[in-house]
């Protein structure tokens, strides 16, 4: 079955824009879970979405925001770039919450410069 | 906030040699993952530990959940080149941050 595609791959922005990164589960998952991986700070959790609704966040910014589709598709948002922002920003799927112990699949992230 | 460290964060060996790469908390963790993390690519899971004191093994990897379920470690046989990745540690304590993940091992396998 296809895995976790996310869209764009790799994108270059300049700091104050605002960016959409896109993320479409593996069919039948309902959960969708987004991390930000930096060399320096590692894999970080932004926040989960379960059948629409956030279950958990982060600790990011406002700045940092996100939504799940009732087709479970999820975006996630960046307003105001900051070129601390420059990540890879990966999504991850699973068919429960992760307060269960299910696997995490992950896409294979979009890589953000902000220039 | 609760933390993993993985230790250690660089580690070069060659092939045919066996290695341990550890994993270390302060915190109780309800179930602990690995991940490998190859270029380009998202991490994928290898194994997922529960029970204290608890051991797995996949072919030439084996992980081991402390007894007090605080700290786990992944040993390696016989390290192969494919071997070669980003080996991350995730803890789930159940509550409402998702999985702590550790910053992880860059492992190099040399041919």
């Amino acid at each position: 079955k296809a895995g976790v595609t996310q869209t764009p791959r790799y994108l270059i922005k300049t700091r104050g824009q605002q960016v959409t990164l896109s993320c479409s589960p593996i069919s039948g998952h309902r959960s969708v879970s987004w991390y930000q991986q930096t060399p320096g700070q590692g894999l970080q959790f932004l926040f989960e979405y379960f059948s629409e609704t956030q279950r958990n966040k982060g600790n990011f910014p406002g700045r940092f925001s996100g939504r799940q589709f009732s087709n479970s598709r999820s975006e996630m948002n960046v307003s105001t770039l900051e070129l601390g922002d420059s990540a890879l920003y990966l999504c991850a799927s699973s068919f429960s919450s992760s307060s269960g112990t299910g696997e995490l699949f992950f896409g294979e992230g979009s890589r953000l410069t902000v220039l | 906030t609760q933390l993993l460290e993985q230790s250690p964060q660089f580690l070069s060996i060659q092939e045919g040699e066996n290695l341990t790469v550890y994993c270390n908390s302060s915190s109780v963790f309800s179930s602990l993952q690995w991940y490998r993390q190859e270029p380009g690519e998202g991490p994928v899971l290898l194994v997922t530990v529960v029970t204290g004191g608890e051991v797995k093994k996949l072919k030439r990897l084996t992980f081991q959940f402390g007894d007090a379920r605080k700290d786990s470690s992944l040993h390696i046989t016989a390290a192969q080149t494919g071997d070669t990745g980003l080996y991350l540690c995730a803890g789930l304590s159940g509550g409402a941050d998702g999985l702590t993940f550790g910053k992880g091992t860059h492992l190099i396998i040399q041919p």
